[in-house]
């Protein structure tokens, strides 16, 4: 039973081109997460939404948009994409709020490469 | 700077060997010290975690958190082959609403 699922697992596109990456969590948490990992393993955190509300924005160009239709689910659509988008992109959740925040459950990512 | 600095590796030892995965932090905010493991094309997933200061142990594994010296550590005993992954380590201050990740050391174990 997938806690956390993630689709597509794999997106092959081309510069300049428009494309979404779906995550479903069935754990009940109220907090999910999108992160970037690089080449070179770094997981860096993106954007946050707490109960649909959107908690962390990191610095990520506005071609990058998340939306969380409602607390189970949180899409990333990318406009424009470009080849340092070439990376995996990880979906995660986490315990309700106020509980102290040591464990997130991830996705299994979906490997985008832009061509 | 980086927050959380943690040497990426690679790593290659023979099985039944002592690993020791190390970060250091410069945030002294910090309160969760955790150490996640990621398998090849797999999500991270959370091995251990410790609050504040202390030892914890786990089986073949055990975490270490220096608060005074910002270090952290990971140390597998007895290494098997299975246990080849990277390895991040994570932490959180009190309150916070995210993680901040180290690098990732990538570890092999060779049979």
């Amino acid at each position: 039973d997938t806690a956390v699922s993630q689709t597509p697992k794999y997106l092959v596109t081309q510069m300049g081109n428009d494309k979404s990456i779906k995550c479903e969590q069935n754990l009940g948490h109220d907090t999910m997460y999108w992160y970037k990992q690089d080449s070179k393993k770094f997981l860096k955190i993106m954007f946050s939404y707490n109960n649909k509300e959107l908690i962390i924005n990191e610095t990520v160009p506005n071609r990058f948009s998340p939306k969380s239709p409602d607390k189970a689910h949180l899409n990333l659509h990318i406009n424009s994409l470009e080849l340092g988008d070439s990376a995996v992109y990880f979906c995660a959740s986490s315990q309700p709020t106020g509980a102290p925040l040591y464990e997130q459950y991830f996705g299994p990512g979906t490997r985008l490469t832009v061509t | 700077q980086k927050e959380v600095e943690q040497d990426p590796g690679p790593l290659s030892v023979p099985e039944g060997a002592i690993v020791s995965l190390n970060c250091t932090y410069s945030n002294s905010a910090f309160q969760y010290f955790m150490w996640y493991r990621q398998y090849s094309r797999k999500g991270p997933e959370l091995l251990m975690y410790t609050y504040s200061s202390g030892n914890k142990e786990d089986g073949r594994f055990t975490a270490q958190v220096d608060k005074s010296s910002k270090y952290i550590s990971l140390f597998i005993r007895d290494s098997q082959p299975s246990d080849s992954a990277t390895y991040l380590c994570a932490m959180s201050a009190q309150g916070a609403q995210k993680l901040v990740f180290g690098q990732g050391t990538r570890l092999t174990i060779n049979p």
